[in-house]
């Protein structure tokens, strides 16, 4: 059991480009969720898969941002035109449907400059 | 909607003292409770989880009891190290809706030697 992993650690980018994330989870597992930390915040939950399907999308932020788990394994979250509140750490976790326990990444941090 | 509040920080002990972190819900339904962890430059780990009312959870040392009374989960160790200092998220599950976790703010916990 490696964990989730989550790449890159760091990203930083100019307002406007377009940025993506991809997280691996717990290779078992099949639910896969996209959380967002701002500073001095817990996690705010975005979005999240059972195997490739989405099953909730409204809680993304806007609609600059997407997410996609094609084959039901790694995922990856796209923020088009980024702004600078876009700036946070971006969070992926992973659990087996029907528990509740879910285990994180180490994150993505977003500077947006 | 759910909601969780949690003691404002930082929270400053000495070493071999002991540890109350107050964490209060708003939920629908029974959820499930939550305490997350996060070591400085690290990723946040599971500590400690209770299902249903009366339900303890435990883990290194640290209790929980999920109290549907008074819609409390507090956080208690008898005697803290200083290898305890880190952020500590309570967090509920209840399955209504979004499906995602709902953190608290995150409390930061300084032990002194």
């Amino acid at each position: 059991d490696t964990g989730v992993s989550q790449d890159p650690r760091h990203k930083i980018t100019k307002r406007g480009q377009n940025v993506t994330f991809r997280c691996d989870p717990i290779s078992e597992h099949n639910r896969l969720y996209w959380y967002r930390q701002t500073l001095g915040q817990g996690p705010e939950f975005l979005t999240y898969f059972q195997n490739e399907a989405q099953l909730e999308k409204s809680r993304l932020l806007s609609d600059r941002f997407s997410a996609e788990r094609p084959k039901g394994s790694f995922s990856t979250l796209e923020i088009q035109r980024t702004e600078q509140g876009d700036s946070a750490m971006y969070l992926c976790a992973s659990s087996f449907a029907q528990k509740y326990e879910q285990y994180f990444g180490p994150g993505t941090r977003l500077t947006v400059t | 909607g759910d909601s969780v509040t949690q003691m404002e920080g930082p929270v400053t002990l000495s070493e071999e003292a002991f540890l109350t972190i107050n964490c209060t819900y708003t939920a629908t339904g029974y959820p499930s409770l939550f305490w997350y962890v996060q070591y400085p430059g690290e990723g946040l780990q599971l500590l400690l989880k209770a299902t249903k009312a009366d339900d303890k959870g435990s883990n290194k040392g640290f209790e929980a009891t999920y109290r549907k009374e008074t819609t409390s989960f507090h956080l208690e160790k008898g005697s803290v190290q200083v290898s305890d200092s880190a952020v500590y998220f309570c967090a509920l599950y209840s399955g209504g809706g979004a499906d995602g976790l709902t953190f608290g703010k995150g409390t930061h916990l300084i032990i002194q030697p």
